[in-house]
Parts: C-alpha cells; sequence; structure tokens
C-alpha cells in the first residue's frame, strides 16, 4: 500500500501570501497518478488537480499542482479568502487508492 | 449540473445493517464508475468500495471487505452500499462520488454526504 504523507499539518498564512503544499509517497505514484481535493467545513470535497497538474474543471489558475515520482506539491499562487481549507492528496496509481492525512489551511 | 444526493444513513447497534443510496442526475449515470467514499468524524478520507459502470467490476477496502456490498440499478441513476455487521469503526460520513474515467480512480463530483452512526 503506498503511504501518502502531507506536510505540514497546519498552515497558518495570510490572504495575499503564496503557498506550497507537499505530498510525498511511500513508493513511486505510477504516471504521476496523483490528485489534490479541497475540502471546507461541512462541505464534500472539491477536486483541484488530477494526473500531478492537469486543472479540474472551473479550477482557477491560482491552484497548479507539480511533481512525478514519490514528491509532488500543490501550490496557490495568492491565498484568496475562500482557499482556507483543508487539502488532501490520492494517489490513484496503484491498489488501494490512498489518500493523504491531509493539511489543514488556516487564516493567520 | 452534476448531483449526487446521498440518503439513509442514521443512527444503527454495533453489529446491524443499514443500506445507503446515492440518486444521480445531471449526466448519463450508466456510462460512469462510481464510488463510496467515508470520512470518519475529524479524520481523512478513505476508499470504501467502487463500481465499474455496468457493475461488472468492484472494489472493496480491505477494512469493508466481506461486510459491504454495492451495487447500482442504471434504469434508476441509483447507487447502492449494503453495510452489514457495522461496527463502531464503521461511524463516518459517507460520500457518493463519480469517477471521473474508467481508467482513473479519482472522483471529480461528490454528494454532500449521509451521516452514519454506530452506537449502542
Amino acid at each position: 500500500e503506498i503511504v501518502l504523507t502531507q506536510s505540514p499539518g497546519t498552515l497558518s498564512l495570510s490572504p495575499g501570501e503564496r503557498v506550497t503544499l507537499s505530498c510525498r509517497a511511500s513508493q513511486s505514484v505510477s504516471s504521476s497518478f496523483l490528485a489534490w481535493y479541497q475540502q471546507k467545513p461541512g462541505q464534500a470535497p472539491r477536486l483541484l488537480i488530477y494526473e500531478a497538474s492537469s486543472r479540474a474543471t472551473g479550477i482557477p489558475d491560482r491552484f497548479s499542482g507539480s511533481g512525478s515520482g514519490t514528491d509532488f506539491t500543490l501550490t496557490i499562487s495568492k491565498l484568496e479568502p475562500e482557499d482556507f481549507a483543508v487539502y488532501y492528496c490520492q494517489q490513484y496509481g496503484s491498489s488501494p487508492y490512498t489518500f493523504g492525512q491531509g493539511t489543514k489551511l488556516e487564516i493567520k | 449540473e452534476v448531483q449526487l444526493v446521498e440518503s439513509g444513513g442514521g443512527s444503527v447497534q454495533p453489529g446491524g445493517s443499514l443500506r445507503l443510496s446515492c440518486s444521480a442526475s445531471g449526466f448519463t449515470f450508466s456510462s460512469f464508475a462510481m464510488h463510496w467514499v467515508r470520512q470518519a468524524p475529524g479524520k481523512g478520507l478513505e476508499y470504501v468500495s467502487a463500481l465499474s459502470y455496468n457493475g461488472g467490476s468492484t472494489y472493496y477496502a480491505d477494512s469493508v471487505k466481506g461486510r459491504f456490498t454495492i451495487s447500482r440499478d442504471n434504469s434508476k441513476n441509483t447507487l447502492y452500499l449494503q453495510m452489514s455487521s457495522l461496527g463502531a469503526e464503521d461511524t463516518a460520513v459517507y460520500y457518493c462520488a463519480r469517477r471521473y474515467s474508467s481508467d482513473w480512480f479519482f472522483s471529480d463530483y461528490w454528494g454532500q454526504g449521509t451521516l452514519v452512526t454506530v452506537s449502542s
């Protein structure tokens, strides 16, 4: 099973700042089959990025993903107030399909 | 507009059973694989089960194998999850989600979830 470790656990930032979230896999994720989701309190997750760097439909271009192998990142170029949420990575390269434990982005 | 609406959650005693439903609209349900994903209170996400567009292929997490059964009725645009031998560890919000494509196991649309509480 591929274990995904997200870091840091919590980030305190201000609107307008740039942030990079990390997702590290315990073994290589084939074909960069990695997705990122955003989840706000009381809401369902929302797909942001798939195949490591492809933005999902309707996702603003301030969100970008990169990486391959075991190291992946999600970057938000300029934080908007609505971006404060929990972010999860998920690998779909091999079964069982696993999520990271999440990174919480909170307002400073 | 894609919509997924879960129902059937509630409180159940340990060892009991429950059936969740997910009603889909806004897309050709019979063309998409579907997932159930759960989230225990204050915890992360876990893929519980998945079913191919025609019901021919299933996926179950080890944690639910032999206890949960996924099914679908394409004539009713509805996905189901039959849960039995429930334990406290099954307490979670259960989300229905659509698979992006048949070859890529991630979810592009999610319902709002239904809460299952297992407690005596």
